[in-house]
């Protein structure tokens, strides 16, 4: 298994710019989510879904989108970058449906830099 | 709200060393998760250890073991025989218990730079 996958590791934008930020996962999890890792701030959860078709907002949620067509993949979109939005990304999955904690698996991260 | 607050932003320990982190949290649930994340420069985050809110017994994970206490709402980490590769990132997280079936968000603190000095 890969695990949960990241594409790409880095990106420079520049400001109006747009662009998708790629998550896949190989394990079958229902739960996915984004957060964004910024100095001094821990990690904010941006978005969430807990399966195909579900999307919910989380902490952060303002200038991205989100959309879970298939249960692997969980894609987030900048729709008009902004020097607000460099951080460093994190997509998470796991198990869901049962009534216990299923750890969450992180993946390597983006990190991205808008000029 | 739930917060996560961890009041070291920075600590430092020799090798071979014990260290503890903590951790508070404020919350009106009475089940849920804690969990200690560990991030080294490679930005990976892993999972360290993690409590159910319903044990009274304190995890413990090989060298790493946590302090507990409900009432306070405090959950501290204990790195005892501190390595080299201790130095990280260290992230106190929490999630509610939701019955049926629904996954939990993480809620973080702002971290622990760790360093495990020679």
């Amino acid at each position: 298994n890969a695990g949960v996958t990241q594409t790409p590791k880095f990106q420079v934008l520049k400001t109006g710019q747009s662009m998708t930020l790629q998550c896949a996962q190989d394990m079958n999890h229902e739960y996915m989510s984004w957060y964004r890792q910024d100095p001094g701030m821990g990690l904010r959860l941006i978005h969430y879904s807990v399966g195909a078709g579900i999307t919910d907002q989380g902490e952060v949620p303002n200038g991205y989108n989100v959309s879970r067509s298939t249960t692997e993949d969980f894609p987030l979109r900048l729709l008009s970058a902004a020097p607000s939005q460099t951080s460093v990304y994190f997509c998470a999955s796991s198990y869901s449906g049962v009534s216990s904690y299923n750890e969450q698996f992180f993946g390597p991260g983006t990190r991205l830099t808008v000029l | 709200a739930q917060t996560v607050t961890q009041s070291q932003p920075e600590m430092s320990v020799q090798e071979a060393e014990t260290v503890t982190l903590s951790c508070t949290y404020d919350t009106s649930e009475s089940n849920y998760y804690l969990f200690w994340y560990k991030q080294p420069p490679s930005r990976q985050m892993i999972l360290v250890i993690r409590q159910e809110a319903y044990k009274q017994q304190n995890a413990t994970e090989n060298r790493f073991s946590v302090n507990f206490q409900k009432a306070a709402k405090s959950f501290s980490l204990k790195i005892s025989d501190s390595q080299l590769g201790d130095t990280a990132m260290y992230f106190c997280a929490f999630t509610r218990f939701y019955y049926g079936g629904s996954q939990g968000n993480l809620i973080f603190g702002k971290g622990t730079k760790l360093s495990v000095k020679p």
